[in-house]
């Protein structure tokens, strides 16, 4: 059974940089070609997809974060991370990372981790 | 981004009952539409993708239907343990999207 872990600071100051890892068990991330997200959720904004990346390292991006996000692949490790700078207090949030259940950049989510709180202050 | 909006944002139910959630999308999606259903503390379950195919070992009193921009997700009778919060996503168009969700309620 796939299993997905977040891991990183739950307290993080604004204008820094958040940093969390998603580390995956019972499966490879590079048996097949599957994009990886992060999905994020908070009160005020409910939930918010913010990107996703395969094996390869290709990524794509919600466009709202663009420019302060970035994902990537570690395939040696199993894991995947997230680093988005700049923090506001409106990225205080609940931090998943997930897996659809088909290739082909599909966006099903089956599996998830089980969050990871990522206060701003 | 394409915005889906859920109605209705809270539904009061009693066990037993049918139930009936919408989800409408800014523009057409075709089939590329999923609901998950989110209990306090836990992940979102994924309980139906391509808008009509439930996902293996979900009951099959739940069901999807629709297509474009209008989509349903039906419970047929409402045991204790789907009092929760549900979500529609659509994957047609990055970036995916989410509804801002229904809380189903005990009346």
């Amino acid at each position: 059974q796939l299993q997905l872990q977040e891991s990183g600071p739950g307290l993080v100051k604004p204008w820094e940089t958040l940093s969390l890892t998603c580390s995956v068990s019972g499966g490879s991330i590079n048996s097949d070609d599957y994009y990886w997200g992060w999905i994020r959720q908070s009160p005020g904004k409910g939930l918010e997809w913010i990107g996703s990346i395969n094996y390869r390292g290709n990524t794509n991006y919600n466009p709202s974060l663009k420019s302060r996000v970035t994902i990537s692949v570690d395939t040696s490790k199993n894991q995947f991370s997230l680093k988005l700078n700049s923090l506001t207090a409106a990225d205080t949030a609940l931090y998943y990372c997930a897996r659809p259940q088909t290739t082909a950049g599909y966006g099903d989510y089956i599996y998830w981790g089980q969050g990871t709180l990522a206060t701003v202050s | 981004d394409i915005q889906m909006t859920q109605s209705p944002s809270t539904l009061s139910a009693s066990v037993g009952d049918r139930v009936t959630i919408t989800c409408r999308a800014s523009q057409s999606i075709s089939k590329w539409l999923a609901w998950y259903q989110q209990k306090p503390g836990k992940a979102p379950k994924l309980l139906i993708y391509e808008a009509s195919i439930l996902e293996s070992g979900v009951p099959s009193r739940f069901s999807g239907s629709g297509s474009g921009t209008e989509f349903t997700l039906t419970i047929s009778s409402l045991p204790p343990d789907d009092f929760a919060t549900y979500y529609c996503q659509q994957y047609n168009n990055y970036p995916w999207t989410f509804g801002q969700g229904t809380k189903v309620e005990i009346k």
